[in-house]
């Protein structure tokens, strides 16, 4: 099967500050990408996304980068708690709706 | 709440038996739904795209004949590992277009654990 990766980068973050995930995709061809949170034997939950038209979209307290020019993709995430403590994936859709997740970062809050 | 379910969320079975997982669509009707497999600490991997009356797609490297995937119905998709053995224990989740929503909805099971002893 397709993957992106097999190792789960982590990032630890101090209650209250901002998080950055970063995440490379794959395909120049991807028009359409997401973050996923999945918390620990759970499916992965839908947090935000975003289309190749657009370098950036906020939500509630998240926010998407998409840089085409060097295939990048970050999610930011403010004032970060601990209920935010989860493997944050990002995926690439080619059409087909056929989404294909990275590598993943496990994001640690401390309290 | 949930509107893609997976039975069971967790199994058991002995090397060499066959387990049936299976994906519902709970208020929608999905024509495309996808399995994936996750190994402890990894990313989800696609293994095939289920297509509503027609054969599933596989994706390279994964055994047709080992992951049998029966979409009978516009609500349910069952992934069957058969002849199971220890290194096919893994985390199996499925996912589900909704052909009415926008071309990106797609929603996700919440998971079923296979270990095969």
């Amino acid at each position: 099967g397709e993957s992106v990766g097999l190792h789960l980068p982590t990032l630890s973050v101090q209650e209250g500050d901002n998080s950055i995930i970063n995440c490379a995709y794959s395909n120049s061809a991807s028009d359409y990408f997401i973050w996923y949170k999945q918390e620990s034997g759970k499916g992965p939950q839908f947090i935000i996304d975003i289309r190749s038209n657009m370098d950036k979209r906020q939500g509630q307290r998240v926010t998407v980068l998409l840089n085409k020019t060097v295939k990048h993709l970050s999610l930011q995430i403010a004032a970060t708690q601990p209920g935010d403590s989860a493997v944050y994936f990002c995926a690439e859709n080619t059409g087909g709706f056929k989404t294909i997740f990275g590598a993943g970062t496990r994001l640690f809050v401390k309290a | 709440g949930a509107v893609v379910s997976q039975h069971p969320s967790r199994v058991i079975c002995k090397s060499g038996t066959s387990v049936k997982i299976e994906c519902r669509s709970l208020d929608f009707q999905a024509t495309t739904m996808f399995w994936y497999r996750q190994f402890p600490k990894q990313s989800l991997m696609l293994m095939a795209t289920s297509n509503e009356g027609s054969k599933a797609t596989y994706e390279q490297g994964v055994e047709k004949d080992k992951f049998l995937i029966n979409h009978a119905s516009l609500t349910l998709s069952t992934l069957t590992v058969t002849s199971a053995h220890p290194e096919d224990s893994s985390f199996y989740i499925c996912s589900a277009r909704d052909p009415q929503g926008a071309v990106d909805t797609i929603y996700f099971g919440e998971g079923s654990w296979l270990t095969v002893v």
